[in-house]
Parts: structure tokens; C-alpha cells; sequence
């Protein structure tokens, strides 16, 4: 019973190198989330989708970008890595009114 | 705007007395509200969540929360805290219905003295 999956747990980027931070969930579920969590500052939601095809831009969006081509998957992208986008990140997929969450991905941008 | 402010930042009681963690909202409609759990390095947990109904909800760990509409506040407490609940608590409620998005309070950090 897997959940929410994401990859990898910790990456240590250097400034203007991109990468994808991937999720995954096997709960068929229709709406997933994008979070970046910041010391002392909660959850802020970055993107999100309805569904396959469909994407949609959270609170704080810039610098980053998503896709959804299938239901299991919604990978976020950071292009020109910038050192205020060190943070925990978070997936989540959400069924009704409950959401599920991985375990976080820990970026670093030196 | 919508908000939610949990006012207590850190909070330390010792183990096996109460616990009360604070939580308002600013938001038109009631709004479905959830309580998580993040222990260190960890991921986030559902505690309990309101959506409708009893105002007093019970949730996992001995947890339980109380709605109340005319302070706008979802309180979370526990009768006797264990060395194992310290974590950061967080409040969200859900904005714009069931598939709305969460808005998370900035956390209470909660720390047990033996």
C-alpha cells in the first residue's frame, strides 16, 4: 500500500541547474498537490491539478512548473534553480476532502 | 483573504498533563477543517478532520477537536500528552469546498518535558 511516493528523499542543486522532483500515487485519485514548506511558514501551495491534463497555479507558483499527462503522476519541474527555492517539498493527492501526503523531497540550491 | 492562524509558535507541557493547540480561520462559509501531525523529517499525518455534523470530533492518538462556529476556531486537545506526541501540529481548513485547496496555518511545535 504505497500512497503518495516521491523521489528523491534529498538533492543538493547548485544555482541555475534543474531538476524534477517526482510523485507518484497509486490510489487513483484525481487531485494532486504541490507544497513547499519553509521554516515557521506552514505549507504553501505551489501547483495543483483536477486531473489528467489539467493543471492549475497555487500561491506560489514562480520558478517552477507541472504536468500531468496521467492520473498516477504529477512531476514538478524547477528550470534555473535559485537558492530562495531550498525548501521541503511536498506531494499530495487528495480524495473528497482528504489529503495524502509523501514523505518530502529536501532541496538544497548552493 | 482566507487565513488561518494558529498563535501559538512553540509550546512545552509536560507528559501526562492536557493540551490545548489553538486554531482560527478567516473565511466565509465554514470551511472543512483538518488537523496534521508532522514529526521530525517525516511527512504529514491526519489527526481528525470536521466536515459537518457533532462539532466535537474525535481523531488518532487520543486527539479530539472542537468546532466552533461562532469563534471561528477548531481547537485541538489531548487529556494527557505523551513523549511521543511532540511534532509540529498544523491546522488546515479547506477552502472552496471538498476538492477546494488546504491552507495551513504556520504550525504549533509541541515539545514534552518528562
Amino acid at each position: 500500500n504505497a500512497g503518495v511516493t516521491q523521489t528523491p528523499k534529498f538533492r543538493i542543486l547548485k544555482i541555475g541547474q534543474s531538476m524534477t522532483l517526482q510523485c507518484t500515487q497509486d490510489m487513483n485519485h484525481n487531485y494532486m498537490y504541490w507544497y513547499r514548506q519553509d521554516p515557521g511558514m506552514g505549507l504553501k501551495l505551489i501547483y495543483y491539478s483536477v486531473g489528467a491534463g489539467i493543471t492549475d497555479k497555487g500561491e506560489v507558483p514562480n520558478g517552477y512548473n507541472v504536468s500531468r499527462s496521467t492520473t498516477e503522476d504529477f512531476p514538478l519541474r524547477l528550470e534555473l534553480a535559485a537558492p530562495s527555492q531550498t525548501s521541503v517539498y511536498f506531494c499530495a493527492s487528495s480524495y473528497q476532502a482528504e489529503a495524502f501526503f509523501g514523505q518530502g523531497t529536501r532541496l538544497t540550491v548552493v | 483573504a482566507q487565513s488561518v492562524t494558529q498563535p501559538d509558535i512553540h509550546i512545552t507541557v509536560s507528559e501526562g498533563a492536557s493540551l490545548e493547540l489553538r486554531c482560527n480561520y478567516s473565511y466565509g462559509a465554514t470551511p472543512y477543517l483538518f488537523w496534521y501531525v508532522q514529526s521530525p523529517g517525516q511527512g504529514l499525518q491526519l489527526l481528525l478532520k470536521y466536515f459537518s455534523g457533532d462539532t466535537l470530533v474525535q481523531g488518532i492518538k487520543g486527539f479530539e477537536a472542537e468546532f466552533k462556529r461562532s469563534q471561528s476556531s477548531f481547537n485541538l486537545r489531548k487529556p494527557s500528552v505523551h513523549w511521543s506526541d511532540a511534532a509540529e501540529y498544523f491546522c488546515a481548513p479547506k477552502i472552496g469546498g471538498s476538492q477546494g485547496n488546504l491552507i495551513f496555518g504556520k504550525g504549533t511545535k509541541l515539545s514534552v518535558k518528562p
